[in-house]
């Protein structure tokens, strides 16, 4: 099973910073099958990337992402009041798929 | 549009089984796989399993191997997840999503879990 582990646990920033949240795997993911989700209070999650560096569908170019084998990076250029919330990292390339713990994002 | 309309919420006993809905109104339900997470109060998002309707292939995690079962009814485009012997520690939100494959079994691609249902509410209390 791989272990997702996403830094830091906390941010605080204000508006039109620039972020990096950190996810490292314990093992290369394969086919860089690599995802982040953004979740707001009492919401589902939404998909932001996939693919380790494919926005999907309907997300801003503000969100971009990279990485490949075991180091991926979410960043988020120019925040915006919105962006709030917990980003979570997600492996889907070999079962059992598995979620980082989150990194929680105060604006 | 794609939507993932999911069953209402449960209260369950302890030691009882849950068995959860989730249909798909719109998209191609056989190209879909379909996972279930959960989310415990104030806790993170944890992958249980999922299915690909179109072949019933389910995959699981080892924590829930025997407790879930994830099946899927094509002619209804509706998935289900059943959990037994339920605990305390079960009483989460219960979230059903879908990846819309491409190619072909068994060497599909992946996209991400891009639609999600609002989620069901578990809670198992004696």
């Amino acid at each position: 099973e791989i272990t997702l582990t996403q830094s830091p646990g906390t941010l605080s920033l204000s508006p039109g910073e620039r972020v990096s949240l950190s996810c490292r795997a314990s093992q290369s993911v394969s086919s860089n099958y690599l995802a982040w989700y953004q979740q707001k209070p009492g919401q589902a999650p939404r998909l932001l990337i996939y693919g380790a560096s494919s926005r999907a569908t309907g997300i801003p170019d503000r969100f971009s992402a990279s990485g490949s084998g075991t180091d991926f990076i979410l960043t988020i250029s120019g925040l915006e009041p919105e962006d709030f919330g917990i980003y979570y990292c997600q492996q889907y390339g070999s079962s059992p798929y598995t979620f980082g713990q989150g990194t929680k994002l105060e604006i | 549009q794609v939507q993932l309309v999911q069953s209402g919420a449960e209260v369950k006993k302890p030691g009882s089984s849950v068995k959860v809905s989730c249909k798909a109104s719109g998209g191609i339900f056989n190209t879909f796989e379909i996972s279930w997470v959960r989310q415990a109060p104030g806790q993170g998002l944890e992958w249980m399993g999922a299915i690909i309707p179109l072949y019933r292939k389910t995959k699981y995690a080892q924590k829930f191997q025997g407790r879930v079962t994830i099946t899927a009814d094509k002619s209804t485009f509706t998935a289900y997840m059943e959990l037994s012997s339920l605990r305390s520690e079960d009483t989460a939100v219960y979230y059903c999503a879908r990846d819309d494959l491409t190619g072909s079994y068994p060497n599909y691609f992946y996209y991400g879990l891009d639609v999600w249902g609002r989620g069901t509410t578990v809670t198992v209390s004696s």
